[in-house]
């Protein structure tokens, strides 16, 4: 089974600010096959990117996501009010597919 | 409007059974394959089971496999999860989610969710 590892836990930015979030895998990632999603308290995930650097319909530029093999990114380059949220990387390259633990975007 | 709406969650005893359905709208149901994504307290998504489009092929996490059974009928637009021998462990908030691309099981729609409460 992939392990992936998001780091940091939590991250307190002001808007405006960008946002770095890291995603490791614990071994490879078959073609980049990884997604990245956006939850808000009570509300479900909110596909961003899949292939690792595609953005999903309806996403702004200001996300962007990069990386290959293990180590995986999730940019935001400018932070909107709205940004402030929880984001899961996902891998879908290998079976059992997994989640990622969560990284939190907090307001400072 | 494009949409899932997920029911049929609520309080089972350990060892019961429950079925979730999620009722989908908007779009070529029959066109997808779709899956569940349970989701406990505090913690990320965990992957759950998936079925094809024409519902000959399924898949489940080793957590449910044996005790989950997953199915849809197309022509009302609805998926399925029966649950059994339920364990604490199962309690969490279950969502269906659709896969856009054949074979590339990320997840560009989702419902809302439906609570499942395991205790006694």
């Amino acid at each position: 089974e992939i392990v992936l590892t998001q780091s940091p836990d939590t991250l307190s930015l002001s808007p405006g600010e960008r946002a770095t979030l890291s995603c490791r895998a614990s071994q490879s990632v078959t073609s980049s096959y990884l997604a990245w999603y956006q939850q808000k308290p009570g509300q479900a995930p909110r596909l961003l990117i899949y292939g690792a650097s595609s953005r999903a319909a309806g996403i702004p530029d200001r996300f962007t996501g990069s990386g290959s093999g293990t180590h995986f990114t999730l940019t935001i380059s400018s932070l909107e009010p709205e940004d402030f949220a929880l984001y899961y990387c996902q891998q879908y390259g290998g079976s059992p597919y997994t989640f990622g633990q969560g990284s939190k975007l907090e307001i400072e | 409007e494009v949409q899932l709406v997920e029911s049929g969650g609520g309080l089972a005893q350990p060892g019961g059974s429950l079925r979730l359905s999620c009722a989908a709208s908007g779009f070529s149901f029959s066109a997808y394959g779709m899956h569940w994504v349970r989701q406990a307290p505090g913690k990320g998504p965990e992957y759950v089971s998936a079925i094809s489009s024409n519902g000959d092929e399924t898949y489940y996490a080793n957590s449910v496999k044996g005790r989950f059974t997953i199915f849809r009928d197309n022509s009302k637009n609805t998926l399925f999860l029966q649950m059994g021998s339920l364990r604490t462990e199962d309690m969490a908030v279950y969502y269906c989610a659709r896969n856009l691309v054949r074979g590339h099981w990320y997840f560009d729609l989702w419902g809302r969710g439906t609570l499942v409460t395991v205790s006694s």
